[in-house]
């Protein structure tokens, strides 16, 4: 079975450029993640997606970030305008469901704003 | 709120050395609790995990035991191996509450033959 898969695995850009990172959950999933891990933290969540509802999105900046999940299936998460703080690792992670509470994660996205 | 806080790290060991790496937590509801481990290059991976106090997890020779009393969570091993160099989290989940894992900061640790 395949696991949680994201891409691109690195991205470099120049401050104030958008960015986009997709993130494909486990097949039967419904319970999407997505986490900031900034350089040695703990990840930290940024907004989980029920089905393609954003159930909890109170730590997403929304200023500057938004998620999408159209089909409840596959993700994507943007930033627009990028700034050197959202140098990170970003990572997707799935659940079966909220009663299952193992999280399955992704290798993660590792961006850097120049 | 609900916090992790584990030992900081970096911990190097010789092989076949005992490991222990601590883990308290504070936690508004009764959490569950986890172990994740990522290997360099690598995603988190659930280690091994306990719902409710003095459930043992334990996996690949590494064991926790939920400690309600001490609200402590302690990760051990035996004999470490090269292959258990990785960084550890310590994580809680507050089910029917925030439903979010919240984690510790990490503790690196490097394994020497």
């Amino acid at each position: 079975e395949a696991g949680v898969v994201q891409s691109p695995r690195y991205k470099i850009i120049e401050k104030k450029q958008p960015v986009a990172f997709w993130c494909n959950p486990i097949s039967g999933h419904n319970t999407l993640y997505w986490y900031l891990q900034n350089l040695g933290q703990g990840p930290e969540v940024l907004i989980r997606y029920e089905n393609e509802e954003a159930v909890d999105d109170s730590q997403l900046p929304k200023d500057r970030f938004s998620a999408e999940r159209l089909k409840g299936v596959d993700s994507t998460l943007k930033i627009q305008p990028a700034e050197l703080g959202d140098s990170a690792v970003y990572l997707c992670a799935s659940s079966l469901n909220l009663a299952n509470n193992e999280q399955f994660f992704g290798p993660g996205t590792r961006l850097t704003v120049l | 709120g609900d916090s992790v806080t584990q030992m900081e790290g970096p911990v190097t060991l010789s092989e076949e050395a005992f490991l222990t790496i601590n883990c308290t937590y504070t936690a508004t509801g009764y959490p569950s609790l986890f172990w994740y481990v990522q290997y360099p290059g690598e995603g988190l991976q659930l280690l091994l995990k306990a719902t409710k106090a003095d459930d043992k997890g334990s996996n690949k020779g590494f064991e926790a035991t939920y400690r309600k009393e001490t609200t402590s969570f302690h990760l051990e091993k035996g004999s470490v191996q090269v292959s258990d160099s990785a960084v550890y989290f310590c994580a809680l989940i507050i089910q029917g509450g925030s439903e979010k894992l919240v984690f510790g900061k990490g503790t690196k640790l490097t394994v020497n033959p």
